[in-house]
């Protein structure tokens, strides 16, 4: 059982490059969450999906796009990288909304020159 | 907007003594409180939650975490630290959307170090 797992683990990218950063769970979970971490800022919610289909903004949406086509994936996507996007970022899942925990990806290390 | 605060950004304990990560809560409200942890180079990892019920909460790897409504605190605790322990502690609470639902807020961590 695989969790949630996220490709890639590392990239590095020129300002102004895009990509997109893929998240996949196979526990059928409903609801799906991106985050970035900085250090000593914790994390922040990037945008959020209730459902295949949907998808809603955080606390930090600027810069970032997503789609959630399929419900096991949920995929963050760069259109113009900038800087002050270097972060290494998560992909999370749960069950229920605010009462199961979050399971975790193992992140993705993106830096942006 | 909920909250949580974790005012240490590092804990030094050595093995064998018992350990406190402290975490406090402004919410409105009931709180729906969770401590997570992160080793190197992996993501969050859930230790124990708090919704309802007994004030202590009892979680994996030996921790507990003892919610107390009066000094709006949900500290983590562990009897006797091992040099494993080493991580990153994050302490998180429920919070609501404009839309209605359900997302956590996080606390900006605390690096627990355990000497040998």
């Amino acid at each position: 059982n695989a969790g949630v797992t996220q490709t890639p683990k590392f990239r590095v990218l020129k300002t102004g490059q895009s990509m997109t950063l893929l998240c996949a769970q196979d526990m059928n979970h409903e609801y799906m969450y991106w985050y970035r971490q900085d250090p000593g800022m914790g994390l922040r919610l990037i945008h959020y999906s209730v459902g295949e289909g949907t998808t809603a903004k955080g606390e930090v949406p600027d810069g970032y796009n997503v789609s959630r086509l399929k419900k096991q994936n949920f995929l963050l996507g760069l259109e113009s990288a900038a800087p002050s996007q270097t972060s290494v970022y998560f992909c999370a899942s749960s069950l229920i909304q605010g009462v199961q925990p979050q399971h975790f990806g193992d992140g993705t290390r993106l830096s942006i020159l | 907007a909920q909250s949580v605060a974790q005012p240490e950004d590092q804990v030094n304990v050595a093995e064998g003594n018992p350990l406190t990560v402290k975490c406090t809560y402004s919410v409105s409200g009931n709180p729906y409180l969770f401590w997570y942890v992160q080793y190197p180079n992996r993501g969050l990892q859930f230790l124990l939650k708090y919704i309802t019920g007994d004030n202590l909460v009892k979680g994996s790897y030996g921790f507990e975490a003892e919610f107390n409504k009066s000094q709006t605190s949900f500290h983590l605790k562990k009897p006797s630290a091992l040099v494993s322990d080493s991580a990153l502690y994050f302490c998180a609470v429920r919070d609501m959307t404009k839309g209605g639902y359900s997302t956590l807020t996080f606390g900006k961590g605390t690096m627990l170090l355990v000497s040998p």
